[in-house]
This record gives C-alpha cells, sequence and structure tokens, in this order.
C-alpha cells in the first residue's frame, strides 16, 4: 500500500498564480485533510472532509479552496497565490472512528510563493 | 492563547538520558491525546496514544493529568535515532489540533 501520496512534492509560484495540490490515499479513509505547517506554528488545518461528498473548513481557510473528488482524493486550490501562502502542505486521512482517530500523513509539498 | 502549548526545545541531552516534555491543552473538554512524532522534513506520525491511566511501550511511558489539563512524554535511554521534533495532538471536534512540537536533540 501507497497510504497518503502528494504530488507535487515542490513548487514555486509567482504572486497571482494558480495550482492545484493533489492528495489520494488507497487506505478507504472516511475522513481526510489538509494542513499547512510554518516555522514555530504547527500545523493548522486548512479544510477537512469527513467522508466523500462534503468538505468543512478548519482553523485557515482564507485564500484555498477544496474538492472531494470521490473516497481516495482530496485536492487543496490556491487561486491565486500569495506570498503568505509560502508553506509546507501536508494532506492526512483518518478511519475516524472511535477506536481509531489516527491520523496518517503524506510526504508534503513544499510551496514557495514569490 | 494557544489550544495546545508544548516548549519548543530545543532539548539537547547525551545518549542514555532519561528526557521529559510537557504539553497543556486548553479544552477541559477533550477526550482523546496523542504524541506525533516528525523527523527533520518529513511528515509526522503517531508516536503514541495516551490514556487516562497512562501507558508505555517500550522506552516511551505517557501521562495524562487531566486536572491540570497536561499530557507528558517520557523518553528513557535515550538513542540518537530518537532526535526528531515531539507533537503534542489533541482531539477536538471532527479534527486534531497540534502543538508547535518540541525538538529532541540526542548527541553522542
Amino acid at each position: 500500500n501507497a497510504g497518503v501520496t502528494q504530488t507535487p512534492k515542490f513548487q514555486v509560484l509567482k504572486t497571482g498564480q494558480s495550482m492545484t495540490l493533489q492528495c489520494a490515499q488507497d487506505m478507504n479513509h472516511n475522513s481526510m485533510y489538509w494542513y499547512r505547517q510554518d516555522p514555530g506554528m504547527g500545523l493548522r488545518l486548512i479544510y477537512y472532509s469527513a467522508s466523500e461528498g462534503t468538505t468543512d473548513k478548519g482553523e485557515v481557510p482564507n485564500g484555498y479552496n477544496v474538492s472531494r473528488l470521490n473516497k481516495r482524493e482530496f485536492s487543496l486550490r490556491l487561486e491565486s497565490a500569495a506570498p503568505s501562502q509560502t508553506s509546507v502542505y501536508f494532506c492526512a486521512s483518518s478511519e475516524d472512528r472511535k477506536s481509531s482517530y489516527e491520523q496518517y500523513f503524506g510526504p508534503g509539498t513544499r510551496l514557495t510563493v514569490t | 492563547r494557544k489550544e495546545v502549548e508544548q516548549d519548543p526545545g530545543p532539548f539537547n541531552v547525551p545518549e542514555g538520558a532519561t528526557v521529559a516534555f510537557n504539553c497543556t491543552y486548553s479544552n477541559s473538554a477533550s477526550q482523546s491525546f496523542f504524541w506525533y512524532r516528525q523527523d527533520c522534513r518529513k511528515e509526522p506520525k503517531l508516536l503514541m496514544s495516551v490514556y487516562s491511566s497512562g501507558n508505555e511501550d517500550g522506552r516511551f511511558t505517557a501521562q495524562l493529568n487531566r486536572a491540570s489539563q497536561y499530557i507528558s512524554l517520557l523518553i528513557r535511554d535515550s538513542k540518537l535515532s530518537d532526535s526528531a521534533t515531539y507533537l503534542c495532538v489533541v482531539r477536538g471536534y471532527n479534527k486534531l489540533i497540534f502543538g508547535a512540537g518540541t525538538r529532541l536533540a540526542v548527541h553522542p
């Protein structure tokens, strides 16, 4: 099993450009998440999807949109990139049942906006 | 006030030392607690869950103090491979809330 995969691994954008970060999981998990990680800030939740067909805002949703394409895939879109969106982006998934809240993370995308 | 607070460190310890990290959380209704480990430039991975009665996994011991709203992680007999950032995590409604992490550096 590949677990959680993310593409691309690295990306440099100019201010105002758009892009989509892709995420897929092969563990048949119901829930998927997008986080950003900045130095000294910890992981902050951007958006999450508790099940196929639903999405909800997290702590820092401004400037982002998401699509839960199917149970496996959850994409994050930056419509007009800003330097403040320079960060490391992690996708994660979980079964999210009472017995298991463990989240499994992808390897991350390092995004720089100039 | 942050929902989950940790001392950022770094904690610099020699091999074989015992080291402990604490973490405080603000929501007294929180029910589930975890420690994640994150190696440099890698993704976070679950280290262990934290149960009310405390739990141990080899050299690692996790404790929960609900009255004072803090969680601790004790590492005994530190190894070079324990060098990493340790993230304290609390479950909120439908999501996990991550602390910023405590960095541990174990030296020979």
